[in-house]
């Protein structure tokens, strides 16, 4: 079983829908998480940083950690053709290592 | 203007051939790292470097080396051992130091393709 579990998607929704995109984790010790936008042949962009459970806003983007669950989301709102990527979750425990969800690829029709 | 180059966006490799991928940031980071990246798969670590002339092998080591001279600089080297170099290779930095809240930044990737 993967550390990290995302759902590969693709994930295709008309503009201006509100997009929830997911991961699962297993190590209880994940503290740090961390979603990134990935534009096709591009390298990843930092999007939201997240510790510990609760929500952070970021303009149309939500991000919530529920470590309860071992369960984090991203929450798209109003969402654009320019969203269309793929979205990588990405989580840390104390250690410099971060573990990556193998991605979700979104696409936004317009 | 602060970020992390990668050099060159596309390299071809012959069979029995190492090549190297460059990787330059100027955001005063301490720790580097190279991902390698495959189709419908996470990224993976191959090596790591906390602080100038020390790093460390990742998940994926085998087949690859590195070298850590400058704060500046890790580039990585695609030996011959590595039979299956094909992949998107990605480069990232850090602030470094205590290894708790900092985050990871990344470059705009190497992709390599076997002759």
């Amino acid at each position: 079983q993967k550390e990290v579990e995302q759902d590969p998607g693709p994930l295709s929704v008309p503009e201006g829908a509100i997009v929830s995109l997911n991961c699962t984790y297993s190590n209880s010790a994940f503290q740090y998480f961390m979603w990134y936008r990935q534009y096709s042949r591009k390298g990843p962009e930092l999007l939201m940083y997240t510790y510990s459970s609760g929500n952070k806003e970021d303009g149309r983007f939500t991000a919530q950690v529920d470590k309860s669950s071992k369960y984090i989301s991203l929450f798209i709102r109003d969402s654009q053709p320019s969203d269309s990527a793929t979205y990588l979750c990405a989580m840390k425990g104390s250690s410099y290592k971060l573990i990556f969800g193998s991605g979700t690829r979104l696409l936004v029709r317009p | 203007d602060g970020g992390i180059t990668q050099s060159p966006k596309y390299l071809f490799r012959k069979e029995g051939q190492n090549v190297t991928l460059s990787c330059e940031q100027n955001l005063n980071h301490d720790a580097m790292y190279w991902y390698r990246q495959d189709p419908g798969q996470g990224l993976r670590l191959i090596y790591y470097s906390q602080i100038v002339n020390d790093f460390q092998k990742g998940d994926i080591a085998e087949g690859y080396s590195v070298s850590r001279e400058k704060k500046e600089s890790f580039p990585l080297t695609v030996t011959s051992a590595q039979k299956n170099p094909t992949a998107f290779y990605l480069c990232a930095s850090s602030i470094g130091g205590s290894g708790r809240q900092e985050t990871q930044y990344f470059g705009p990737g190497t992709r390599l393709l076997v002759l």
